[in-house]
């Protein structure tokens, strides 16, 4: 019962430098979603995807863009990597928002 | 623009006290979400409160909603060690026409540290 799987788990980049980060669930969720975790701060959405083949922007998503590539699968991909990016990105699912999110363990990403 | 805050932030408790953590939002909504999360690891999801006055308990933790207030308040009851985490509460804004789609904002977290 693996839930919300991200890979990779930890990730070094260098500035400019491409990435795509990788969430899949196995629940049968219709909506998916990436959020960034700062320092002292909570969560912020980047993208989300309510339903397959939709995806939406949400507070941060400036320097990212998403796919839905199927029902399980909902990737981030960071095309020219700052900085500013270094962070902890975390994806969820959920089968309705009336339901709480279920929350992958998270990519520690560092961009130099 | 959504508000979520939460206070205090940094709440340092004895084992066997009571305390709450408070979070009031700035706009209308009813569906609010309280997380725990330890260092380190990933979000685990505590309550959802759906509804004015919604109240939910699981062991020494109690969850309460107050829609007109824009106020959820995380009640612990006879602290205990394990109790140790950082609490987010989140919040999610309906669209125009009603529907949600799950979009939270949280608050950014109260470290709670119960010491003996």
């Amino acid at each position: 019962n693996a839930g919300v799987t991200q890979t990779p788990k930890f990730q070094v980049l260098k500035t400019g430098q491409s990435m795509t980060l990788q969430c899949a669930q196995d629940m049968n969720h219709n909506s998916m979603y990436w959020y960034r975790q700062d320092p002292g701060m909570g969560l912020r959405l980047i993208y989300y995807s309510a339903s397959e083949g939709t995806t939406d922007k949400g507070e941060v998503p400036n320097g990212y863009n998403v796919s839905r590539l199927n029902k399980r699968e909902f990737s981030l991909r960071l095309e020219s990597a700052a900085p500013s990016q270094t962070s902890v990105y975390f994806c969820a699912s959920t089968w309705d928002s009336r339901q709480p999110q279920h929350f992958g363990d998270g990519t520690r990403l560092s961009i130099l | 623009e959504l508000k979520v805050e939460q206070n205090p932030l940094f709440l340092s408790m004895q084992e066997g006290k009571n305390y709450t953590i408070y979070c009031n939002y700035s706009t209308t909504s009813d569906r609010l979400y309280w997380y725990r999360q330890d260092p380190g690891k990933s979000l685990e999801s505590l309550f959802v409160l759906l509804s004015n006055g919604a109240v939910k308990q699981e062991g020494r933790l109690m969850a309460s909603l107050d829609t007109k207030a824009r106020l959820s308040t995380l009640h612990i009851t006879a602290a205990v060690h394990d109790l140790s985490a950082t609490y987010f509460c989140a919040v999610d804004i309906s669209n125009a026409g009603g529907t949600s789609y799950g979009k939270l904002t949280f608050g950014q977290g109260t470290i709670l540290t119960v010491h003996p």
